[in-house]
């Protein structure tokens, strides 16, 4: 059955540096997401990306953040300067129509 | 989006069924009801979803009240796989999933 992955399954790193999450959607799908979640919170909505552009970002989605398709496969997070705040999973998703698929996760430490 | 309440948490013996609760007394009428958990350590599974009429598949069932102002979703025989946060969300169009808190469902063996 087609998943989706994620790497690293552990990212840490130093407060102020730069982080860069990979993700492979499902091969057919054409809808990816971002997705995080602080240890013991909810799942929180990061950004929607569909047609090699942002469909919608949430408020946590600042100018800290971006997102790539860098080819035909891979769909990538860049966090620029983290912030201990940014210690969380981070989760991907793909999906063809209406449901989500979801990656592992990366868990993020910023140190 | 329309809000979802679920308890919290509940608890089940294994091998016996579950049913979990969902209110939605300000549902609209394009809201689809979905369902999806999360297991420990893991990302967000997709359970089940649906509009108006009950709906069944391989891993649950989902039980719609007549004025959709309410769902249970019915875990049939629980294993200890079944261990996980359920959460009950209102979605109106295919874009971002918006989560709760769920209910953390505890098996008992």
């Amino acid at each position: 059955e087609p998943e989706v992955t994620q790497t690293p399954s552990h990212q840490v790193t130093q407060m102020g540096q730069e982080v860069i999450l990979r993700c492979v959607p499902i091969s057919n799908h054409l809808y990816f997401y971002w997705y995080r979640q602080i240890l013991g919170q909810k799942v929180e909505f990061l950004v929607s990306f569909y047609n090699n552009e942002i469909s919608e970002k949430s408020e946590i989605f600042d100018d800290q953040f971006s997102v790539e398709r860098p080819d035909g496969s891979n769909f990538t997070l860049k966090i620029r300067s983290t912030k201990l705040e940014d210690s969380a999973m981070y989760f991907c998703a793909s999906s063809e129509v209406s449901t989500q698929f979801f990656g592992p996760g990366t868990r993020l430490t910023v140190l | 989006d329309a809000k979802t309440t679920q308890p919290n948490s509940m608890e089940s013996n294994e091998e016996e069924p579950v049913h979990l609760p969902c209110n939605h007394s300000t549902i609209s009428g394009t809201d689809y009801i979905h369902w999806y958990r999360q297991l420990p350590s893991q990302g967000p599974e997709y359970v089940i979803h649906g509009l108006t009429s009950n709906v069944n598949n391989r891993m649950a069932s989902l039980a719609i009240a007549e004025d959709r102002k309410s769902s249970t979703l019915i875990l049939h025989r629980a294993t200890l796989r079944d261990a996980a946060v359920y959460y009950c969300i209102l979605r109106d169009r295919d874009d971002k999933i918006i989560f709760g808190k769920g209910t953390r469902l505890h098996i008992l063996p």
